[in-house]
């Protein structure tokens, strides 16, 4: 399958100061990159999704770039909150055809208020 | 209304023990998967059906056997339960094979004693 790593594991930034939270993957054939936000004890929750043909997408304070040639995308957060403080998974999707989604092991972001 | 919705949230078991996980959506999906949420947070696909159909089985022990009466539901039945299997299981959906957006279950944690 897939194989996508995610770096940093843990993140501590000053309330609004920035953060960026980067993913490489490996099968040239994904097209489908989501971010999933998971706060303590809850489900992951779809943040912002970016598909192979676009460079770039924002929403308010979240984008997500994506570099297909080197295989890597990015999360940025601006002007952070102490309630952006969770766990951060990217994702990669299977090959074209299948939908399955392979996660990023995840980034601990925490706002210092 | 919950849109995915697993039960039961919490199973403490004994090892050798025979348990099972429900989970149901109502939003219409054609797709319903199962991921392994480990204690270091890492998620990890399971199986995934599309319209009762088994599509992926990523390489997950013949203990695991998941169950889909139809659509709307994806069971997940655990045999001879081991320690390594404690873990908070999630259940998903997304609207088909080539649409993406996943929705996630509020998670079973298992632990097995």
């Amino acid at each position: 399958g897939e194989n996508v790593e995610q770096h940093p594991s843990t993140l501590s930034v000053q309330e609004g100061d920035s953060a960026v939270i980067k993913c490489t993957y490996s099968d040239s054939a994904s097209n489908y990159f989501p971010w999933y936000k998971q706060e303590l004890g809850k489900r992951p929750q779809l943040i912002i999704d970016i598909r192979s043909n676009v460079g770039e997408k924002k929403d308010q304070r979240i984008a997500v770039t994506l570099n297909k040639t080197a295989k890597h995308f990015s999360l940025h957060i601006t002007e952070t909150q102490p309630e952006d403080s969770a766990v951060y998974f990217c994702a990669a999707s299977m090959r074209a055809g299948a939908n399955n989604l392979f996660f990023g092991t995840g980034t601990r972001l925490t706002v210092i208020p | 209304d919950t849109a995915v919705s697993q039960t039961p949230k919490y199973l403490v078991t004994q090892m050798g023990n025979d348990k099972s996980i429900k989970c149901e959506q109502n939003l219409g999906h054609d797709t319903m998967y199962w991921y392994k949420q480990d204690s270091k947070k890492f998620l990890k696909i399971m199986f995934s059906y599309n319209n009762k159909e088994l599509i992926i089985n990523e390489t997950v022990p013949n203990r695991f056997s998941p169950k889909s009466p139809d659509k709307a539901h994806l069971n997940l039945h655990i045999n001879s339960l081991e320690l390594g299997d404690s873990a908070v299981y999630f259940c998903a959906s997304s609207p088909g094979v080539l649409d993406y957006g996943y929705t996630f279950g509020s998670g079973t944690r298992l632990t097995v004693v």
